[in-house]
């Protein structure tokens, strides 16, 4: 159980196109998706935290007219990245957890395989 | 502000023997802290975690991780490698001030395991 899928795997897509990317909770309701991050041989960089029918809240640094996040169900978070550019070549790893961030327990967050973007 | 340290960007192994990945934390709280394990085309996968219970945490696959307040570490440690267990470990916290579901990652060791 406890199992979260990412599509597409990998991406390829030329300069001021835009990209989708899906993060879905296979065989649970994920309240809370957040979306990560991760350049090569680095850690993974917190986005945005999204619960479901309600706005992304976005970490320091990262545009959010850039990186369109929506939470429009118990199952599916998408993570559209607009008119992308090289410098948004990176891994875009998505995860969820069964229940909203509760500030006196950790909900364990469950992580998808990832999505590979290269902008050309 | 929290942060973790991985001291090693790559640990080699031969199977059978001891693993230790090593990790230090930054932290001005109690913080809660996780070792996440991530195989290549695989989502991460939590290995254990500690959040102020006892100090020695075990995990899965026979991994164990020690908190030691007075070393601000939190060493990842396995009596006796697998194959299997060649991947990128990652050492997390989690701050309370964050929320406990904010996770800080470290820059993550990757282990090799040979036979």
């Amino acid at each position: 159980g406890a199992v979260v899928s990412q599509h597409p795997s990998w991406v390829i897509c030329k300069s001021g196109t835009s990209v989708k990317i899906e993060c879905r909770s296979l065989d649970f309701q994920a309240t809370t998706m957040f979306w990560y991050r991760q350049f090569p041989k680095q850690s993974l960089m917190l986005m945005a935290t999204s619960n479901e029918g309600s706005k992304a809240t976005y970490e320091q640094g990262v545009e959010k007219d850039k990186f369109l996040i929506n939470h429009a169900s118990l199952t599916l978070s998408t993570l559209t990245v607009t008119s992308a550019h090289p410098e948004d070549s990176s891994f875009y790893i998505c995860s969820a957890s069964r229940a909203s961030g509760s500030i006196s327990s950790y909900n364990e967050q469950f992580f998808g395989p990832g999505t590979r973007l290269t902008v050309l | 502000a929290q942060s973790v340290t991985q001291l090693d960007s790559h640990v080699s192994v031969s199977e059978g023997t001891p693993v230790l990945l090593r990790c230090n934390y930054s932290s001005s709280y109690s913080p809660s802290l996780f070792w996440y394990v991530q195989h290549p085309n695989k989502g991460l996968q939590l290995l254990l975690k500690y959040t102020s219970a006892a100090t020695l945490v075990k995990g899965i696959n026979g991994f164990e991780a020690e908190f030691k307040k007075s070393e601000t570490s939190f060493h990842l440690t396995k009596p006796s490698a697998h194959m299997s267990d060649a991947a990128e470990y990652f050492c997390v916290v989690s701050p309370p001030s964050g929320g406990y579901n904010k996770l800080i990652f470290g820059a993550g060791t990757r282990l090799a395991v040979h036979p």
